[in-house]
This record gives C-alpha cells, sequence and structure tokens, in this order.
C-alpha cells in the first residue's frame, strides 16, 4: 500500500492564480481531511469528508473548495491564491470506526507571491 | 470550543536525560487523545491514542499518560533519534475532528 500520497510537493504561485492540490489513498478510508500548518498554530482543519460524496468546513475554510467523488481522492482547489495562504498542507485519512489511526500523507509546500 | 495547549515550546536534552512534555486540553466530552511525532519535512506519525483517565501507553522509550485535564509524554533516556516535533490533538465523544496542540520539538544532543 502507498497509504496517503499527495502531490505536488512544492509549488508556488502568484497572487490571484488557483491550483488544485492532489491527494489519494489506497486503503479504502472513508474519512478524509484537509489541515494546514503554519509555525506556532499547530495544524488546523480545512475541510473533511466522511465519504464519498459529503464533504464539510473545518476550522479555516475560507479560500479552499473541495469535493468527494471516489473513496481514494479528495482535491483541496484554491480559487484564487493569497499570501496567507502560504502555507505546507497536509491530507489524512482514516476508518470512521477507527480515527485514532490517522494516517498523514507527506505534505504539500505552498508558496503564494 | 475544544482547545490544546503544549509545554515547552522546545526542548533540548542531552541523550540519557529523560523529561516529559506535557498537553493540557478541554474537550466537550473525550473521545480520544493523541500523540504523533512530527520529523522535519514530513507528515505527522501516529504513536498512541489515550482514552480514559490513568490510562498509560509504551513505545520503546516512550510513555503516554492521561488524566482529565492533560496528558504527559514521558521520553526516557531519550537518543538522538527521539529528536522531533511531538504533537497533541483530542477528539470530542460527537466528532470525527481532531483538534491540534502546536506542539514541543524536543532535541537530544549526543
Amino acid at each position: 500500500n502507498a497509504g496517503v500520497t499527495q502531490t505536488p510537493k512544492f509549488q508556488v504561485l502568484k497572487t490571484g492564480q488557483s491550483m488544485t492540490l492532489q491527494c489519494a489513498q489506497d486503503m479504502n478510508h472513508e474519512y478524509m481531511s484537509w489541515y494546514r500548518q503554519d509555525p506556532g498554530m499547530g495544524l488546523r482543519l480545512i475541510h473533511y469528508s466522511v465519504g464519498a460524496g459529503i464533504t464539510d468546513q473545518g476550522e479555516v475554510p475560507n479560500g479552499y473548495n473541495v469535493s468527494r467523488s471516489t473513496t481514494e481522492d479528495f482535491p483541496l482547489r484554491l480559487l484564487s491564491a493569497a499570501p496567507s495562504q502560504t502555507s505546507v498542507y497536509f491530507c489524512a485519512s482514516s476508518s470512521p470506526r477507527y480515527t485514532d489511526t490517522q494516517y498523514f500523507g507527506p505534505g504539500t509546500r505552498l508558496t503564494v507571491l | 470550543e475544544d482547545q490544546v495547549t503544549q509545554s515547552p515550546e522546545a526542548l533540548r536534552l542531552q541523550e540519557g536525560e529523560s523529561s516529559s512534555l506535557n498537553c493540557s486540553y478541554t474537550v466537550s466530552g473525550l473521545r480520544g487523545l493523541f500523540w504523533y511525532r512530527q520529523d522535519p519535512g514530513k507528515g505527522p506519525e501516529f504513536l498512541f491514542t489515550l482514552y480514559s483517565a490513568g490510562e498509560e501507553k509504551e513505545k520503546e522509550r516512550l510513555k503516554a499518560t492521561l488524566t482529565k485535564k492533560e496528558s504527559f509524554l514521558h521520553i526516557t533516556a531519550p537518543k538522538p533519534e527521539d529528536s522531533a516535533t511531538y504533537l497533541c490533538a483530542v477528539q470530542a465523544s460527537d466528532d470525527y475532528k481532531l483538534s491540534f496542540g502546536a506542539g514541543t520539538t524536543v532535541t537530544v544532543r549526543a
């Protein structure tokens, strides 16, 4: 199993550009989530999904969109990038019955100029 | 709103010098408290889940304990490879979401 994969690993955008961060898992997990990590602030939840076709907002959803058309994939879209979105983004997945084992991807480091 | 506070922010240890990290929390009914390890440039790696006050779990030189208001991660006789950021998170009883603390960065010198 590859676990949770994320692409790209690094990305530089200009203000106003849009892009999609990819996340995929091969563990048949129903629960998937997106976090951002900023220095001194820990991981903050952006959006999450408890299954295909079901998504909900987390703590910091503004400026981001998600969709969940399959169990495996959970892309995160930045609609119009802003410097405040410069961060490291992590995707995670787990089985709803065993959410104690939440597996994280390797992260995407995004810089918005 | 769930809150998680970790202390200290940073901890520098000599190899073999045991110490403890603190995670204090407020949550509306605790479903679980989680400890993760994060190495630079990588995603968090799961270590432990604790479910009720008085519970303890161990893995190699790490031991996690839980009370009704806080959790401790004890590092016994640490080695340089224990250097990492340790994250604490809580999950409320009616939710799947995790709320994370800011982490404690541990540096172990040989």
